[in-house]
C-alpha cells in the first residue's frame, strides 16, 4: 500500500516557538493532503485541506494563521504551528490522497506528537 | 461533522469472528464508507471501504444493508493485535474529507 511518512515523530518546544511538521507521499503522487488534530481519548479532529499548488481550506474554528499549510509539490505538505501554547499540544496526523474521487483511498501518517511547555 | 454512530466500545474473545456495527442513517447515494483503525499512538490504518455491495478482502469484511443506513465490520478471526479504536466513515461527495466519529474501541481477549 500506499506510504505516508511524518517528521518529525515527536517534537517539545518552547512557548512562543513555531514547529513545522512535515507530510510526504513517498511512493505515489498525493494531489490532496488533509492534516488532522488528535488530542487524548478522543477522535481526529480534521483541521484543514490541502491541495497542490494552492491555498488550503480549513475547517471552521480552525484559526489559519496560527496553523500555516504548505503544499508546495505533490509529495510534501508542510504544518507550522506558530507561537505554540500549551493547548497546541496534540497528536498531529497528516493523510494524503491519491486522487480526487470520493472512492480514493486516504493513507494516514505515522503522526507527530507536539509537547509545548 | 461526524455522519455515523458506533458504540463506544466492545469485547470479543480471540480466535471468534468480530461484528462491529455502524449507524450512517443519513448517507447520500454516492457516498462512501469507509472503515480505518487506530492502535494507540499510531496513525489510522486502512481496512476496507464500500459504496453498496458488500466487500471483502484480507483483513475483514464489510456488509451494508440494502438500504446503505447501517454497516458491519467483520473481523473474521479476531487476534490480539486486532485491539484498537475502529472508526466508521462516511467520506462526503463534495470535498472528499473524511470526519471522524467517536469509533469503537475493541478490546480482543485471550
Amino acid at each position: 500500500g500506499a506510504v505516508v511518512s511524518q517528521h518529525p515523530s515527536w517534537v517539545i518546544c518552547k512557548s512562543g516557538t513555531s514547529v513545522k511538521i512535515e507530510c510526504r507521499s513517498l511512493d505515489f503522487q498525493a494531489t490532496t493532503m488533509f492534516w488532522y488534530r488528535q488530542f487524548p481519548k478522543q477522535s481526529l479532529m480534521l483541521m484543514a485541506t490541502s491541495n497542490e499548488g494552492s491555498k488550503a481550506t480549513y475547517e471552521q474554528g480552525v484559526e489559519k494563521d496560527k496553523f500555516l499549510i504548505n503544499h508546495a509539490s505533490l509529495t510534501l505538505s508542510t504544518l507550522t504551528v506558530t507561537s505554540a501554547h500549551p493547548e497546541d499540544s496534540s497528536f498531529y496526523i497528516c493523510s494524503a490522497s491519491v486522487g480526487v474521487s470520493v472512492g480514493d483511498e486516504q493513507f494516514f501518517g505515522p503522526g507527530t506528537r507536539l509537547t509545548v511547555l | 461533522d461526524a455522519k455515523t454512530t458506533q458504540p463506544p466500545s466492545m469485547d470479543c474473545a480471540e480466535g471468534r469472528a468480530a461484528n462491529l456495527p455502524c449507524n450512517h442513517s443519513t448517507i447520500s447515494g454516492n457516498e462512501y464508507v469507509y472503515w480505518y483503525r487506530q492502535i494507540h499512538s499510531q496513525g489510522p490504518q486502512y481496512i476496507i471501504h464500500g459504496l453498496k455491495n458488500n466487500e471483502t478482502n484480507e483483513m475483514a469484511s464489510l456488509i451494508i444493508t440494502e438500504d446503505r443506513k447501517s454497516s458491519t465490520l467483520i473481523l473474521p478471526h479476531a487476534t490480539l493485535r486486532d485491539t484498537a479504536v475502529y472508526y466508521c466513515i462516511v467520506r462526503v461527495d463534495w470535498g472528499n474529507q473524511f470526519y471522524f466519529g467517536t469509533g469503537t474501541s475493541l478490546t480482543v481477549i485471550p
